[in-house]
C-alpha cells in the first residue's frame, strides 16, 4: 500500500498569497496518477488536479499541480476567500487500496 | 449534468449491517464505475472499494474484504454498499464516486455523491 505523506499539516496565509501543498508518496506513483481535491466543511470533495498537473473542469488556472515519482507540490498563486479548505492528495494508479494523505488545512491568517 | 444522490442518514447498533444507495444521473451508468470512500468524524479520507457499472466486476480493498459487498442495478442506475459486522470505528460519512471507466478500478473519480452518515451506537 502506498502511504501518501501531507505537509504541513496546517498552513496560515493571507487572501492573496501564494500556497504550497506537499504530498510525498512511499514509492513511485504509477504513471503519475495523482489527483487533489478540495474539500470544504460539511461538503463533498471537488476534484482540482489529476495526473498531477491537469485541471479538472472549471477550476481556475490559480490552481496548479506538478510532481512525478514520489514528490508532488499543489500551488495556489492569489489566494482567493473561497480557497480556505482542507486539501487532500490521492493516488489512484498502483495496486489497490487507492489512498490519500491526511490532508492540508490552508487557513485564514 | 452529472448527480449522484445518496440515500439518507443510519443509525445502527453494533454487529448490525447498512446498506447504503447511490442513484446516478446525467450520465450513461455502464460505461462509468462507481468508488466507495468513507470520512470518520473529523477523520481524512478512505478508498473501500469499486465497482464497474458495465459488469458488475469489483476490486474491494483489503482492509474490507469479506465485510463489504458492492453491488450494482443498471435498470436504476444505482449503486448499493452493504457494510456487514458494524463497529463504532465505521461510524463515518460514506461517499460514492464515479469513475472515469467502467473497466479499471485505477482511473479517476470525477463526480462525488453528497454523502450517508452512518452512526454506529448501541
Amino acid at each position: 500500500e502506498i502511504v501518501l505523506t501531507q505537509s504541513p499539516g496546517t498552513l496560515s496565509l493571507s487572501p492573496g498569497e501564494r500556497a504550497t501543498l506537499s504530498c510525498r508518496a512511499s514509492q513511485s506513483v504509477s504513471s503519475n496518477y495523482l489527483a487533489w481535491y478540495q474539500q470544504k466543511p460539511g461538503q463533498t470533495p471537488r476534484l482540482l488536479i489529476y495526473g498531477a498537473s491537469s485541471r479538472a473542469t472549471g477550476i481556475p488556472d490559480r490552481f496548479s499541480g506538478s510532481g512525478s515519482g514520489t514528490d508532488f507540490t499543489l500551488t495556489i498563486t492569489g489566494l482567493e476567500p473561497e480557497d480556505f479548505a482542507v486539501y487532500y492528495c490521492q493516488q489512484y494508479g498502483s495496486s489497490p487500496p487507492k489512498t490519500f494523505g491526511q490532508g492540508t488545512k490552508v487557513e485564514i491568517k | 449534468q452529472v448527480q449522484m444522490v445518496q440515500s439518507g442518514a443510519e443509525v445502527k447498533k453494533p454487529g448490525a449491517s447498512v446498506k447504503v444507495s447511490c442513484k446516478a444521473s446525467g450520465y450513461i451508468f455502464r460505461t462509468y464505475g462507481i468508488s466507495w470512500v468513507r470520512q470518520a468524524p473529523g477523520q481524512g479520507l478512505e478508498w473501500m472499494g469499486w465497482i464497474s457499472g458495465y459488469n458488475g466486476n469489483t476490486n474491494y480493498a483489503q482492509k474490507f474484504q469479506g465485510r463489504v459487498t458492492m453491488t450494482r442495478d443498471t435498470s436504476t442506475s444505482t449503486a448499493y454498499m452493504e457494510l456487514r459486522s458494524l463497529g463504532s470505528d465505521d461510524t463515518a460519512v460514506y461517499y460514492c464516486a464515479r469513475v472515469e471507466s467502467p473497466y479499471n478500478w485505477n482511473s479517476l473519480e470525477d463526480y462525488w455523491g453528497q454523502g450517508t452518515l452512518v452512526t454506529v451506537s448501541s
